[in-house]
């Protein structure tokens, strides 16, 4: 039973450039969060989707970032025109029905993002 | 303020126990977490408590949450050089998701 895969691990990007951050979630779980962390801090949540839905953005940048689920497939952050401020690991988490108490949330090992 | 606050950095010497604390101001939270995180690694969940609990002990953990004070801490007794890591607390938020704090930086010296 595979954990939460995200790829790539590693992604570097010249400014200006697309970024697309890939998550496929656990086996039976249709929720997936995605975080932000940048260098020496926590995480911050920015985005929950279910499968074609999106629930909650209110962590989202306004511009350049946007996320999906489909139907079929991984669920995708973009990130256009990145900026260096961009640079952070990503990660992306998923739960079944609800994440709270043992269920709890799956991490994955992030997406390390570096804009040069 | 943060939502949810960590001290930085904690130094303990193998076989001591470590403290971890963290504190946060929003009490509507019913689930808290604690998260380990190893260099270039993702998170991984090493216990929760509900908020309902005052303490949960697990093997070499101990959680305890004073809800009056919004205190939470985690114990780890009989600290290995294994868990040297980054622990972040977590509180459950509205809408299924996590607000996380800045992390402490746990170093174990042999």
């Amino acid at each position: 039973n595979a954990g939460v895969m995200q790829n790539p691990r590693h992604l570097v990007r010249r400014r200006g450039q697309e970024a697309r951050l890939r998550c496929s979630p656990m086996k039976g779980h249709s929720h997936v969060y995605w975080y932000r962390q940048l260098p020496e801090e926590g995480l911050k949540f920015m985005v929950y989707l279910q499968k074609e839905n999106i629930i909650d953005e209110s962590g989202m940048p306004k511009e350049r970032f946007s996320a999906e689920f489909p139907k079929e497939g991984p669920s995708i952050l973009r990130i256009q025109q990145v900026v260096r401020g961009d640079s952070a690991a990503y990660f992306c988490a998923s739960s079944p029905q609800t994440g709270q108490g043992a269920n709890g949330y799956t991490f994955g090992s992030g997406t390390r993002l570096t804009v040069v | 303020g943060e939502d949810v606050e960590q001290s930085l950095f904690l130094s303990v010497r193998e076989g001591d126990s470590s403290v971890i604390n963290c504190t946060y101001t929003d009490s509507s939270s019913t689930y808290l977490y604690w998260y380990k995180q190893e260099p270039g690694a993702g998170l991984q969940l090493l216990t929760y408590i509900f908020s309902n609990m005052d303490m949960k002990q697990d093997q070499r953990l101990t959680v305890l949450l004073n809800k009056k004070d919004k205190h939470l801490s985690l114990r780890i007794a009989d600290t290995q050089t294994g868990d040297s890591a980054i622990y972040f607390c977590a509180r459950g938020a509205a809408g299924n998701k996590l607000t996380f704090g800045g992390g402490t930086r746990v170093l174990v010296k042999p």
